[in-house]
């Protein structure tokens, strides 16, 4: 029983496609979060949903666009891929601020853009 | 907001050895939590260990275990006996009680040598 699934893992596409990786948590977790892994293996928080509610919004391109349809879904919706979107992107879920007892991460989508 | 820094981008450590990782880290918060997760080539993102920054007590699992020095901001980690499956990327991450921003710090390249 997977925690934190996405998909899909690889995502293959062209410069200005517009692509989608969903997420969906089953650990009744209200708070989720998508985060950018790049080239150099550095972790960045885009978003998070408290809720889903939007309750954080790093300097995030407006291509990005997040979609919370409930407490158990966070999907990532890009526009107009380019080429510097190439990287890792993780989903997470954690239950809310306060009881921080870890990130529970899914197994990560390798989107290249080409 | 929090800032962790990890000054070693790359160590190694000869099998059944000891290595330390290290992690300084900043925060406003007097309230957090601290976190070493490591990344092995599956990519997977997997909890080592926690920190409550309210207890002094240094966190211990297995053969991991933290110095968490919290008047200087350190939070190192030591691993014992490495083992083969020790070898990952390693990061350090911060995040205030009341906060739904975890931040990571730029990881740590662990190889290890049979």
């Amino acid at each position: 029983d997977t925690a934190v699934s996405q998909t899909p893992k690889y995502l293959v596409t062209q410069m200005g496609n517009d692509k989608s990786i969903k997420c969906e948590q089953n650990l009744g977790h209200d708070t989720m979060y998508w985060y950018k892994q790049d080239s150099k293996k550095f972790l960045k928080i885009m978003f998070s949903y408290n809720n889903k509610e939007l309750i954080i919004n790093e300097t995030v391109p407006n291509r990005f666009s997040p979609k919370s349809p409930d407490k158990a879904h966070l999907n990532l919706h890009i526009n107009s891929l380019e080429l510097g979107d190439s990287a890792v992107y993780f989903c997470a879920s954690s239950q809310g601020a306060g009881r921080w007892e870890k990130l529970f991460f899914g197994s990560g989508t390798q989107l290249s853009v080409l | 907001a929090q800032t962790v820094t990890q000054s070693q981008p790359e160590m190694s450590v000869q099998e059944a050895e000891t290595v330390t990782l290290s992690c300084t880290y900043d925060t406003s918060e007097s309230d957090y939590y601290l976190f070493w997760y490591k990344q092995p080539p599956s990519r997977q993102m997997i909890l080592v260990i926690r920190q409550e920054a309210y207890k002094q007590q240094n966190a211990t699992e297995n053969r991991f275990s933290v110095n968490f020095q919290k008047a200087a901001k350190s939070f190192s980690l030591k691993i014992s006996d490495s083992q083969l499956g020790d070898a990952a990327m390693y990061f350090c991450a911060c995040v205030g009680a009341g906060s739904y921003q975890l931040t990571f710090g730029k990881g740590t390249k662990l190889s290890v040598i049979p």
